[in-house]
């Protein structure tokens, strides 16, 4: 199984800037997955970060908003850009090991934009 | 619209009585996922599940693979407070490497 570390845990900031959550994998990792998700509520993908390449967002999602890098198998970053309310949410990184296996999740980033 | 229908949203019942969780689609699933997700964490893999009318047991929770493979079903007997947390399915199709979650059952177990 795999063991993520996610930070920050949460934040408070400010509209208008930007916060970058990272994701680090105790394991090297084919594809890394970055999650949204409303307390309560279910996960919406919102990119796929494979190493060597750019990341593949889902409808909704564009790379100016969230710039995702992910430099090597075991790290991965997103960043929220120009933040509003709208952005607060729990953003979770995760990973599996290979086609249709188990997930496994970052405890999660809480942010709260003001 | 999502893939998964989980139902029903909440629950919150009395500790020793029993509980069901549904997932359901229209679309044929190669393996079907049960998470569950406590406050401030992410969340964690139950029981995965890959043939269809496969039946799973976990002390107290019981997990069911329609045979179509297009549903399953959580019941978790005589609950505890600890059953307290967000339950999530999540569907793996053949074509996709993406997961399809569930929108979620709220579960709240009183003492």
């Amino acid at each position: 199984s795999a063991v993520i570390s996610q930070k920050p845990s949460r934040d408070i900031c400010q509209r208008g800037t930007s916060l970058t959550i990272q994701c680090q994998v105790d394991s090297q990792v084919t594809m890394m997955f970055w999650y949204r998700q409303q307390p309560g509520q279910s996960l919406t993908l919102i990119a796929t970060a494979n190493q060597g390449s750019e990341a593949t967002y889902e409808s909704g999602f564009v790379i100016d908003k969230f710039p995702i890098s992910r430099p090597n198998l075991t790290f991965s970053t997103l960043t929220v850009s120009n933040m509003s309310p709208e952005d607060s949410s729990i953003y979770l990184c995760s990973v599996d090991e290979g086609w249709n296996t188990e997930a496994f999740f970052g405890q999660g980033t809480r942010l709260t934009v003001v | 619209t999502q893939l998964l229908e989980q139902s029903p949203q909440f629950l919150s019942i009395q500790e020793g009585e029993n509980l069901t969780v549904y997932c359901n689609s229209s679309s044929v699933f190669s393996s079907l996922q049960w998470y569950r997700q406590e406050p401030g964490e992410g969340p964690v893999l139950l029981v995965t599940v890959v043939t269809g009318g496969e039946v799973k047991k976990l002390k107290r929770l019981t997990f069911q693979f329609g045979d179509a493979r297009k549903d399953s079903s959580l019941h978790i007997t005589a609950a505890q407070p600890g059953d307290t947390g967000l339950y999530l399915c999540a569907g793996a199709r053949s074509n996709d490497y993406k997961l399809s979650f569930g929108a979620g059952t709220t579960v709240t177990v009183r003492a």
